[in-house]
């Protein structure tokens, strides 16, 4: 969806870098996740913020962090990036947990 | 933890054979939803589905939740190669507004 935009689309990285990516949206949604992706293991929520000043963890948040700059802005850190941790990661938005989720086009990390 | 399984993994048909890919929960679910990845793609929203039982149709789409709210399917009818993707379904399961629990997806192909 063009109004939920991630960058960067494709990153190759070291081990040990830290690292960011980043997720704009346009659709004025109060809600945003961070899910990871992996083969065979679908979708794992890793971070997820209701408001601004709200940060909650996922099922997988070790290794990572975040924050809500702007309603339109949620980014993910690797402080340290470990190869186990090459993934796709998507970008998503909601009005609430009772509607759709809207996700970016995702991006491609791979940790050498 | 709270999980929603989902089967098969993988699945092949011929065009304009049916298919199903069925979901089920540990835990009884507020709602569920649906969402499809196409190849190289980001998930999109399907359906949600909220009431005990409830059947709801889009085109050659049938989807459906268990009477208990624990276990929910998706039907397609004659499949076409357009149908070609992964299917998630994706499970709250309180509401209090927890985050989505994806299933691990059905990656269904087609051969014409």
């Amino acid at each position: 969806d063009a109004d939920v935009t991630q960058t960067p689309r494709n990153r190759i990285t070291k081990t040990g870098k830290r690292i960011m990516l980043e997720c704009s949206q346009t659709k004025g949604h109060d809600r945003m996740y961070w899910y990871r992706q992996d083969p065979g293991l679908g979708l794992r929520l890793i971070y997820y913020s209701f408001d601004v000043k709200d940060i909650n963890k996922g099922e997988i948040s070790d290794g990572y962090s975040v924050s809500r700059q702007a309603q339109a802005k949620f980014s993910l850190s690797l402080e340290s990036a470990i190869p186990n941790q090459t993934a796709l990661y998507f970008c998503a938005t909601g009005l609430a947990h009772y509607n759709e989720q809207f996700f970016g086009p995702g991006t491609r990390l791979t940790v050498l | 933890g709270q999980q929603v399984m989902q089967i098969p993994q993988y699945q092949h048909v011929q065009e304009g054979e049916d298919f199903t890919t069925y979901c089920n929960s540990s835990t009884t679910l507020s709602n569920i939803q649906w969402y499809k990845q196409r190849p190289g793609g980001h998930p999109v929203f399907l359906i949600q589905l909220v009431k005990s039982g409830e059947v709801k149709k889009q085109k050659r789409l049938t989807f459906q939740f268990g009477e208990a709210k624990k276990n929910s399917s998706l039907h397609i009818t004659a499949t076409q190669t357009t149908d070609v993707g992964t299917y998630f379904c994706a499970g709250v399961t309180n509401q209090a507004g927890t985050a989505l629990i994806f299933g691990k997806g059905t990656t269904l192909s087609v051969s014409s």
